[in-house]
């Protein structure tokens, strides 16, 4: 079974400044991660993935997330924040075999105040 | 430019009425999956299809059905049985199942009154 948790339904940042964005997940194996960011009344997009490589995943538009498995987190962070990142963030969950589902989280609304 | 198509953006339908959503892909990915996306739950898996001419029930099946006659379009039926469906409905693609990443569609806002 696999669970993942966005601890923020709404997280709301002021431009320039740092973006943290929280994800714990449950996987009874060693699971695959994503973060999928979501413009209004659009599709998602990819912005990361980790898949038991390096801990520290860099994806784009300047964002990275890291695994650590002792805490079974995957947060989502970013230095600076720009306008263009107001979105709706989703954290993702499967398992490496054998399963054919992604789980996603609930979702955690990015709000950049200028 | 590979990607993937949905269409109609809006679709409006009185209830009672079936409606079909299109899904097309151009990246040859293998397995293609439905999701429906409602305020405050991220999305739910509909019906998932990892080669042509089969398809799988995903969590919430009830009231949906599928076909997958080729491999780039999967097309989803909103049946009047399905209690509750206006929602914004998603489509994605990967290249084969689970962990490789999706790739999502613009997506279908249907709205049934």
């Amino acid at each position: 079974a696999q669970s993942v948790t966005q601890l923020d339904s709404h997280v709301s940042v002021s431009e320039g400044t740092p973006v943290l964005l929280r994800c714990n997940y449950s996987s009874s194996y060693s699971p695959s991660l994503f973060w999928y960011v979501q413009h209004p009344n659009k599709g998602l997009q990819l912005l990361l993935k980790y898949t038991s490589a390096a801990t520290l995943v860099k994806g784009i538009n300047g964002f990275e997330a890291e695994f650590k498995k002792s805490e079974t987190s995957f947060h989502l962070t970013k230095p600076s924040a720009h306008m263009s990142d107001a979105a709706e963030y989703f954290c993702v969950v499967s398992l490496n075999f054998g399963n054919e589902k992604l789980t996603f989280g609930t979702g955690t609304r990015l709000t950049i105040i200028p | 430019d590979g990607g993937i198509t949905q269409s109609p953006k809006y679709l409006f339908r009185k209830e009672g009425q079936n409606v079909t959503l299109s899904c097309e892909q151009n990246l040859n990915h293998d397995a293609m999956y439905w999701y429906r996306q409602d305020p405050g739950q991220g999305l739910r898996l509909i019906y998932y299809s990892q080669i042509v001419n089969d398809f799988q029930k995903g969590d919430i099946a009830e009231g949906y059905s599928v076909s997958r006659e080729k491999k780039e379009s999967f097309p989803l039926t909103v049946t009047s049985a399905q209690k509750n469906p206006t929602a914004f409905y998603l489509c994605a693609s990967s290249m084969r199942l689970s962990p490789f990443e999706q790739y999502f569609g613009p997506g279908t806002r249907l709205t049934v009154t």
